[in-house]
């Protein structure tokens, strides 16, 4: 099955500063590739994902990298601010014909935290 | 668009009672479901996925007899904690695919806090 590993686990930076989590995944026929910000207690909320078949995509401050042949993808959150502060969780979805083909393998999380 | 809620959100119960955590999805009709387990400061943990009018697949090592699952219509999927014990305290999540089987999208509900005592 696939294996998702994310680094670092825990992220201190300024306000204004840049952030940048990474994760690696194992399985080559995965093509989708969300990442989530959860806040404490809360639910995960999607703030960006990717398709295989893109290499980039960015949205306002934020924006994700994929690089399918080393197998990781990354993101990036810049001028980041005091309410960026949550643990963030990337995933990846193999390909499948059932509903448990979209299921999706999470990473560890990072725990970012933006002083000011 | 694409809200799930989850009912109860927080649930203190007795050990060896039963317990049931409803999943909707309030604007959408979703044919795949996913239930997550999280303990503190950790990563989601699929339990098992569910498929409505079909029987739900369970991932390795999860007792199928304890949790019980069940997608009864397009909108509503039920977890049943069965003979809870304060192992088994956490916060459960679900999740659901918006649209037919192809759509990557997965919205979680808000989840459900578990207390066993």
């Amino acid at each position: 099955g696939e294996n998702v590993e994310q680094h670092p686990s825990t992220l201190s930076v300024q306000e204004g500063d840049s952030a940048v989590i990474k994760c690696t995944y194992s399985d080559s026929a995965s093509n989708y590739f969300p990442w989530y910000k959860q806040e404490l207690g809360k639910r995960p909320q999607l703030i960006i994902d990717i398709r295989s078949n893109v290499g980039e995509k960015k949205d306002q401050r934020i924006a994700v990298t994929l690089n399918k042949t080393a197998k990781h993808f990354s993101l990036h959150i810049t001028e980041t601010q005091p309410e960026d502060s949550a643990v963030y969780f990337c995933a990846a979805k193999g390909e499948g014909l059932t509903g448990g083909g979209n299921k999706l393998t999470f990473g560890t999380g990072t725990q970012l935290k933006v002083e000011l | 668009g694409a809200v799930v809620s989850q009912h109860p959100s927080r649930v203190i119960c007795k050990s060896g009672t039963s317990v049931k955590i409803e999943c909707r999805s309030l604007d959408f009709q979703a044919t795949t479901m996913f239930w997550y387990r999280q303990f503190p400061k950790q990563s989601l943990m699929l339990m098992a996925t569910s498929n409505e009018g079909s029987k739900a697949t369970y991932e390795q090592g999860v007792e199928k007899d304890k949790f019980l699952i069940n997608h009864a219509s397009l909108t509503l999927s039920t977890l049943t904690v069965t003979s809870a014990h304060p192992e088994d305290s956490s916060f459960y999540i679900c999740s659901a695919n918006q649209g037919a089987w192809g759509t990557d999208t997965q919205y979680f509900g808000p989840g459900t806090r578990l207390t066993v005592l």
